[in-house]
């Protein structure tokens, strides 16, 4: 079945860093757009970076850029987004998602799959 | 940006009830561009509606979706026990793509 399934989540200092990993399974994780959706503890969700199906197309919230970075390996089917300068306001769930394909072939930025999830706390 | 306001915040209605959420935004969603989302306590988001109206793979008829322009909504029109969650609206119109506050459905 179709699953999303992130880790490198915990426990880092203001101003470090951390890698977030996402693996994918049960459908071609190469067609699709896939994003980062985060949640801070109490909120609601903030759309954090995407990227293109090929990896050329990128996007990042102005609360990161420069910050973090999104990657995606076709071959294993795993989508990466490595956090540098972490702040406090960073703590949160962060989700992986797939982002939504038409039949026609269109991308859709609408989240149709969601990993569960992996926490990343900063704190000193 | 796109501000969404989810209103209410909480809904309280016993099972077999229908519950109105509302998502009104600061501008206009292009092209019916909205999505809504469960999310049950605990767990991650469910897509429930895309396009304003369309439902996702799997979900019942009680959800339905409906709105152009800036006001939106999302019904459920028997709720049953499960449906108790926190509901978001997404804009995917015009970047940054946001998010609702949400809202709380809670059953009596």
């Amino acid at each position: 079945q179709v699953q999303l399934v992130e880790s490198g989540g915990g426990l880092v200092k203001p101003g470090g860093s951390l890698r977030l990993s996402c693996a994918a399974s049960g459908f071609t994780f190469s067609d699709h757009y896939m994003a980062w959706i985060r949640q801070r503890p109490g909120k609601g969700l903030d759309y954090v970076s995407h990227i293109g199906s090929g990896g050329a197309s990128i996007y990042n919230a102005d609360s990161v850029k420069g910050r973090f970075t999104i990657s995606r390996d076709n071959a294993k089917n795993s989508l990466s987004l490595q956090m540098d300068g972490l702040r406090v306001e960073d703590t949160a769930i962060y989700y992986c998602a797939r982002l939504a394909l038409g039949d026609n072939g269109y991308h859709y930025f609408f989240m149709d799959v969601w990993g569960k999830g992996t926490t990343v706390t900063v704190s000193s | 940006e796109i501000v969404l306001t989810q209103s209410p915040g909480t809904l309280s209605l016993s099972p077999g009830e229908r519950a109105t959420l509302s998502c009104r935004a600061s501008q206009k969603v292009n092209s019916r561009y909205l999505a809504w989302y469960q999310q049950r306590p605990g767990q991650a988001p469910r897509l429930l509606i895309y396009g304003a109206s369309s439902r996702a793979t799997g979900i019942p008829d009680r959800f339905s979706g409906s709105g152009s322009g800036t006001d939106f909504t999302l019904i459920i029109s028997r709720l049953e026990p499960e449906d108790s969650a926190v509901y978001h609206c997404h804009q995917y119109s015009t970047t940054p793509w946001t998010f609702g506050q949400g809202t709380k459905v809670e059953i009596k």
